[in-house]
């Protein structure tokens, strides 16, 4: 039973263009969420995170948007840039969970 | 910082084999993260040790794989016997705490291939 779920495995954009990688998830108790950058051969690092009391944070390029009620969050990176081609894991901690739940990850293509 | 330290890089073994993957967290971290990353399943969570003592190893997919975290700098996975479906991508993790806003360090990851 996926508590958090990436149902996207890949998204392809344009340099320039806006990227939007999705994050569903099951637990109404989460507390917070994160999303973590990976490059290939390297371990996960982390990018961005948001309290479950807030909608939005943002830092640089970076936004995630949280939408409690859909139990949904979005990672926003604008202008996408080809640095930012990576694998993209969103997850989630809180309640009976004590630590984080992993998404399977997406792989963002970033196209010159 | 060095940041989280993790043995070899790269293990090729036989099956049958012992396989023994380390661990060295940032100093003054307090929780410790065994995560394994297969295509299949993502990122799941093998064991976590908090002020050295295992608190969950719900993950741990059976008995063949034991974890130990002798003292609050060094842990240890070990898999014996080793079979050819451990292979994997395994990570090590610390954090000041069980999880928060802040999330985990991670290790460059040992990636295990058993022939």
């Amino acid at each position: 039973d996926q508590q958090v779920k990436q149902n996207s495995p890949s998204l392809s954009v344009q340099e320039g263009r806006i990227s939007i990688l999705n994050c569903d998830y099951t637990n109404s108790m989460f507390d917070y969420f994160l999303w973590y950058k990976k490059y290939p051969a390297e371990g996960p690092t982390f990018l961005i995170s948001i309290s479950s009391i807030k909608d939005k944070n943002e830092d640089g390029r970076f936004t995630v948007f949280l939408n409690k009620s859909a139990k949904h969050l979005s990672l926003h990176i604008v202008p996408s840039q080809p640095g930012d081609s990576a694998v993209y894991f969103c997850a989630a901690a809180g309640g009976s969970q004590g630590n984080l739940i992993f998404g399977k990850g997406t792989k963002l293509s970033v196209k010159p | 910082d060095a940041g989280v330290i993790q043995s070899p890089r790269h293990e090729v073994t036989e099956m049958g084999q012992e396989v023994t993957l380390r661990c060295k967290p940032i100093s003054g971290h307090n929780s410790l993260f065994w995560y394994r990353q297969t295509m299949m399943r993502g990122l799941e969570l093998l064991i976590y040790f908090n002020n050295n003592v295992p608190i969950d190893d719900s993950g741990m997919p059976e008995d063949r794989f034991s974890a130990k975290m002798p003292n609050a700098s060094f842990s240890t996975l070990k898999i014996q016997p080793s079979e050819p479906r451990d292979s994997a991508v395994y990570f090590c993790a610390s954090s000041l705490a069980s999880a928060s806003l802040r999330g985990y360090t991670f290790g460059s990851g040992t990636r295990l291939t058993v022939v």
